[in-house]
Order: C-alpha cells, then sequence, then structure tokens
C-alpha cells in the first residue's frame, strides 16, 4: 500500500544517537499510529495521534517520543537510542470517519541499535 | 492489564487442509476482532474482521468465527494454498486508540 510511506526503510545506528524515523500517508485518514515489532511479541503500540495537535502514550512509550506535524505526518524520535530499541517499527493510519477502523500500515523501517 | 492470547504459535498443514488459528482477550469491553496477515519482508494487511453483535463471518476461504461469552475467536482458513503461508496476526479492540495484538503464529504450507 503505498500510501503509507517510513523512511528510512533500514537503519544502523549507534547507542546513544538520537534519530528520527518519518512517515508520511496520502490516504487523507485523520489518525497515525507508531508500532514496534518483536519476533513472538506481536505489534505493540508506541503512540498514537488522533489529529494534528493530538498525542497519545501508548502501551511502551518510554524513550520515545513523536511529532505530528501535519495531518499527513507522524514521526517517531529516539532521543538516546539502547540496543533494546533494536526492532521493526511501523507506522499506520485510520480513518476515524469509517465504521470500522482498519489500520493501514507503512513497509516498516528496521532499526538496529549496536 | 488487557491481553490477547493466541494459538499455535507455529502451524504447518499439508497444502489443501484447513488451518486455524485461536486467540482469547481478557477485556470483555472488545468490541472489533480484526485479522491482519504479514508475509515474509512486508506490512501487515487485514485480511477480514468481524464485530461483537456478530458471531461468524466468512470471506472466501476464510471465516472468523466470535465467543463474547467464552472471550475467544478464531481465524479459518480452507483449502490451504502455498500463498497463504504469512505471518498471522489477531487483535482485540474497544477503541482506535486501544487495540492489542496477539504474538502472531507462522502459518506454513507444505506442498
Amino acid at each position: 500500500d503505498a500510501d503509507v510511506t517510513q523512511t528510512p526503510r533500514n537503519r544502523i545506528t549507534k547507542t546513544g544517537k538520537r534519530i528520527m524515523l518519518e512517515c508520511s500517508q496520502t490516504k487523507g485518514h485523520d489518525r497515525m499510529y507508531w508500532y514496534r515489532q518483536d519476533p513472538g511479541l506481536g505489534l505493540r503500540l508506541i503512540y498514537y495521534s488522533f489529529d494534528v495537535k493530538d498525542i497519545n502514550k501508548g502501551e511502551i512509550s518510554d524513550g520515545y517520543s513523536v511529532s505530528r506535524q501535519a495531518q499527513a505526518k507522524f514521526s517517531l524520535s529516539l532521543e538516546s537510542a539502547i540496543p533494546n530499541q533494536t526492532a521493526l517499527y511501523f507506522c499506520a493510519t485510520s480513518d476515524s470517519g469509517q465504521t470500522q477502523e482498519t489500520q493501514y500500515f507503512g513497509p516498516g523501517t528496521r532499526l538496529l541499535v549496536l | 492489564g488487557e491481553n490477547v492470547e493466541q494459538h499455535p504459535s507455529t502451524l504447518s498443514v499439508q497444502e489443501g487442509d484447513s488451518a486455524v488459528i485461536k486467540c482469547t482477550y481478557s477485556d470483555s469491553a472488545s468490541n472489533y476482532f480484526p485479522w491482519y496477515k504479514q508475509e515474509l519482508g512486508k506490512r501487515p494487511q487485514l485480511i477480514i474482521d468481524i464485530r461483537s453483535n456478530v458471531g461468524e463471518k466468512k470471506d472466501q476461504r476464510i471465516a472468523v468465527t466470535l465467543n463474547k461469552t467464552a472471550k475467544h475467536f478464531s481465524l479459518h482458513i480452507t483449502e490451504t494454498q502455498p500463498e497463504d503461508s504469512a505471518v498471522y496476526f489477531c487483535a482485540a479492540s474497544i477503541s482506535a486508540s486501544k487495540i492489542i495484538f496477539g504474538s502472531g503464529t507462522r502459518l506454513s504450507i507444505r506442498p
């Protein structure tokens, strides 16, 4: 689904570095989410935003921050990366106008923290 | 806290046979149950979902059943094909801000 894009797709960084993962969408959805995926743990919600000025913590927000720069853009920052933040990160969108809020995922960013 | 348990973690079936994946949830207020398929190296994509006012839903070879009393729901894939090989995730949701995913089932279809 090319309507939700993530950059970069892969990133290697060192412990203590600040990095930013970016997500853009052309679906016109108002809601955006950041998840991380770890083997055997499924998808866990980090942060979500229902509108430009709305930011909410998810299940595992410690060590992360986000910015909703516009309706179409939602970025995730790791202020000081640590090795256990090595994971696959997915951005997702949904439309509050739908009866059933299907989540549309981006292609993912694979992050390795050394 | 809220939890969704998914079983089995891995499943191997002969092509043409059926596959069943089961999930249980803890929050009785959950009212929306989607299933996502993630092929190797790709993003999760919705394949079927069900709301709490429905007991069963079918779409071609896939079906989902829901037992609200027991708080469990299942994905059924019939006449499995090689392209069904993927990781499948169940989820339970109260609202858009509260969706809990299962840990995933890796389904392999043997030729």
